[in-house]
């Protein structure tokens, strides 16, 4: 089965740094992708992690730990159009995944003056 | 470079009715991906696509199918409808699977069943 799981909300500050976590269980992992997505919109890609570490790309940061089935997504210098929601999905392997994803529900992140 | 496109981007039904709705990938994209959001839950996988086949189905009943055309356009099709169904349905593009990882989502459709 899986299962994945992050915080429903979290606020915080404008040019603060900000770890929304996500931990999962799954029959199968090859891979794990963060996703933001502002209200009404499209989800757009954020990151890929597949080995384990911190994948570092401008403000938002990465993290991988496969063996404890946990990642982090940093969000540093906060600004308000950060404020989204922040969707942990992870991939199954090959042959049958595809990007069939599981997605966990979504941290609401709100950023405030 | 346009993104993946979907229509109709509003759709309001009644309970029984029957739903088609549309999605075209990116240039070059070849796979093909369905979501259903419904509100306060996560993305839901429903249907994946690739060179015109269906490749892997989610947990939905029968009457969520599909189609992918030859142009790698897709059609998702809701027989029956229910007022479960009420949610924002998302598709996504992508290279073939092992070209590269990620997935690019359309605006998405919202539907509305009374």
């Amino acid at each position: 089965g899986q299962n994945i799981d992050q915080p429903t909300e979290m606020t915080a500050t404008e040019g603060a740094i900000v770890q929304i976590n996500c931990t999962y269980q799954t029959s199968g992992f090859n891979g794990l992708f963060w996703y933001q997505q502002h209200a009404g919109e499209a989800p757009t890609f954020l990151s890929y992690n597949v080995l384990d570490g911190l994948e570092e790309k401008g403000r938002f940061s990465s993290f991988l730990s496969r063996s404890k089935g946990y990642s982090y997504l940093l969000l540093k210098e906060l600004q308000m159009k950060d404020s989204a929601s922040y969707l942990c999905a992870v991939r199954p392997p090959p042959p049958g995944g595809g990007n069939k994803l599981t997605f966990g529900t979504g941290t609401q992140l709100k950023v405030e003056l | 470079e346009a993104g993946v496109t979907q229509s109709p981007t509003h759709l309001i039904k009644t309970r029984g009715q029957q739903v088609t709705l549309r999605c075209s990938p990116i240039s070059g994209h070849t796979s093909v991906y369905w979501y259903q959001q419904a509100l306060g839950l996560g993305l839901q996988f429903l249907l994946w696509y690739d060179e015109g086949e269906e490749r892997n189905r989610g947990n939905f009943p029968p009457r969520f199918s599909g189609r992918q055309f030859p142009n790698y356009s897709s059609e998702l099709n809701v027989n029956a409808l229910e007022l479960e169904d009420s949610a924002l349905y998302l598709c996504a593009s992508s290279l073939a699977y092992r070209e590269a990882p990620e997935a690019f989502f359309g605006q998405g459709t919202r539907l509305t069943v009374v």
